[in-house]
């Protein structure tokens, strides 16, 4: 599995964008780049994943690195409930996921 | 679609006693995995199924673990002469497909522990 390295914490204001990022430097050309959050007292939530090209859906937004050793969750307009622990998994499939310590994202209103 | 749902959300006993946990994942999910999380830490991969049949264990699934999933439905988890160790969040996910991308959906877990 490829080693990632995110910030143990990150703040922002609610309604302000926020980015979080994720280095993989280790990442191997079929690993796609998962990203999961888990919100206080539940369960892990799917965000969003892509291999090379940058990825939009409803939730936020994922930008890779041409060089792939790098990405970043992308999230427009952070509300309260956004405030979680944000966790990048590369990974050549979403079926054995390891997840890492994560990043703690608090929003501040 | 309401949800992965594990039974209990509680679970407190004493050391080397049984415990045995349940899963009902997302109807016509054919995919089902356990995890554990310890406080702190990110949830670790314990197992996995297709359908009825377990293809993947981690080593951290001793053999006092053993998991479950008759007829490709609900899924259990027992833990045989538990161990303070054993103390931890138990996660239950499913997902739905064969593709290798299909995201989990993740149950809120059952918190195991340990006297």
């Amino acid at each position: 599995d490829a080693k990632t390295t995110q910030p143990n914490s990150m703040e922002s204001n609610e309604e302000e964008p926020v980015h979080l990022p994720c280095n993989h430097s280790t990442i191997s050309g079929t690993d796609y780049i998962h990203w999961y959050r888990q919100l206080p007292s539940q369960g892990p939530e799917y965000v969003i994943h892509g291999l090379t090209s940058n990825v939009n859906n409803r939730m936020a937004s994922l930008a890779i690195a041409e060089d792939r050793k790098s990405s970043t969750l992308i999230l427009h307009r952070a509300t309260l409930r956004d405030a979680a622990v944000y966790y990048c998994i590369p990974g050549p499939s979403n079926y054995k996921l390891t997840f890492g310590k994560g990043t703690l994202l608090t929003v501040n209103p | 679609d309401t949800g992965v749902s594990q039974d209990p959300r509680h679970k407190i006993t004493k050391r080397g006693q049984n415990v045995t946990f349940r899963c009902d994942p997302i109807s016509e999910h054919n995919r089902l995995y356990w995890y554990r999380q310890t406080l702190g830490q990110g949830p670790e991969f314990l197992t996995y199924f297709q359908n009825e049949a377990q293809l993947e264990k981690s080593r951290l699934l001793s053999d006092r673990f053993s998991a479950e999933r008759p007829k490709g439905s609900f899924s259990t988890l027992e833990i045989q002469r538990t161990e303070q160790g054993d103390s931890a969040m138990y996660l239950c996910a499913s997902s739905f497909g064969t593709g290798l991308h299909q995201p989990q959906h993740f149950g809120d877990g059952t918190r195991l522990s340990i006297l």
